[in-house]
């Protein structure tokens, strides 16, 4: 049973649309990070939280933008989708404890494909 | 964070017992070991982690050397549904409140359980 919902689960747009992709979760974790990740290739953070009102980039330059202004919702809002989006997207969170005690849970996903 | 280094990929047959070693030469006193799977499409999924002592819990067990430079992940009695990518993650955990210290998930260890 998931604790962290990401909708759509698939989505296939026109480029230059405007697309915000949802994360929730009901674990009351402070902590809250986005992946990007292409069909058969590595993992790549690009944004991170570690509260509300709390948003940094992370390894991989992304032209997507976060908010987090309830702790349990976590969006990533492309302004003008473009087919170089084309990816995976994985939101995760993780409780604040140190180190936590069961990692990071991750959604499902959403696989978004820009035509 | 210390660099891991996997194989790129293994076999086991099912019921019998998958060894996935994972190299972290440049591991310092303060990095946990972590270990994540992803099956096909979905989101990865936390197993185990440890410092220094040997670990188990439902899923799995994970021996570390006494130097730390290297760990085993080991599946028990591997099933068709363990058949994933595994990723060996070593981090330091943050001390300080309000910091986010993120997973960086290289290519891991693409293992088939065969029948």
């Amino acid at each position: 049973e998931a604790d962290i919902y990401q909708t759509p689960r698939y989505l296939v747009i026109g480029t230059g649309k405007k697309i915000t992709l949802e994360c929730s979760q009901t674990m009351g974790h402070d902590k809250m990070y986005w992946y990007q990740q292409d069909p058969g290739m590595e993992l790549h953070l690009i944004h991170y939280s570690y509260g509300v009102n709390s948003t940094e980039k992370g390894d991989l330059s992304s032209e997507s933008t976060v908010s987090r202004i309830r702790t349990e919702h976590f969006p990533l809002t492309l302004e003008s989708a473009r087919p170089s989006h084309t990816s995976q997207y994985l939101c995760a969170s993780s409780e604040s404890g140190s180190p936590p005690n069961y990692g990071y849970t991750f959604g499902s996903g959403t696989r978004l494909t820009v035509v | 964070d210390a660099k891991t280094t996997q194989p790129t990929s293994m076999d086991c047959a099912e019921g019998r017992a998958a060894n996935l070693p994972c190299n972290h030469s440049t591991i310092s006193g303060n990095e946990y070991v972590y270990w994540y799977r992803q099956i096909h499409s979905q989101g990865p999924q936390y197993i185990i982690h440890g410092l220094k002592n040997n670990e188990t819990n439902e899923m799995a067990s994970l021996i570390i050397t006494e130097d730390r430079k290297s760990s085993t992940l080991i599946l028990p009695h591997a099933t068709l549904r363990d058949t994933a990518v595994y990723y060996c993650i070593v981090r330091v955990e943050s001390t300080g409140s309000g910091s986010a210290r993120q997973l960086t998930f290289g290519s891991g260890t693409q293992l088939t359980v065969l029948p």
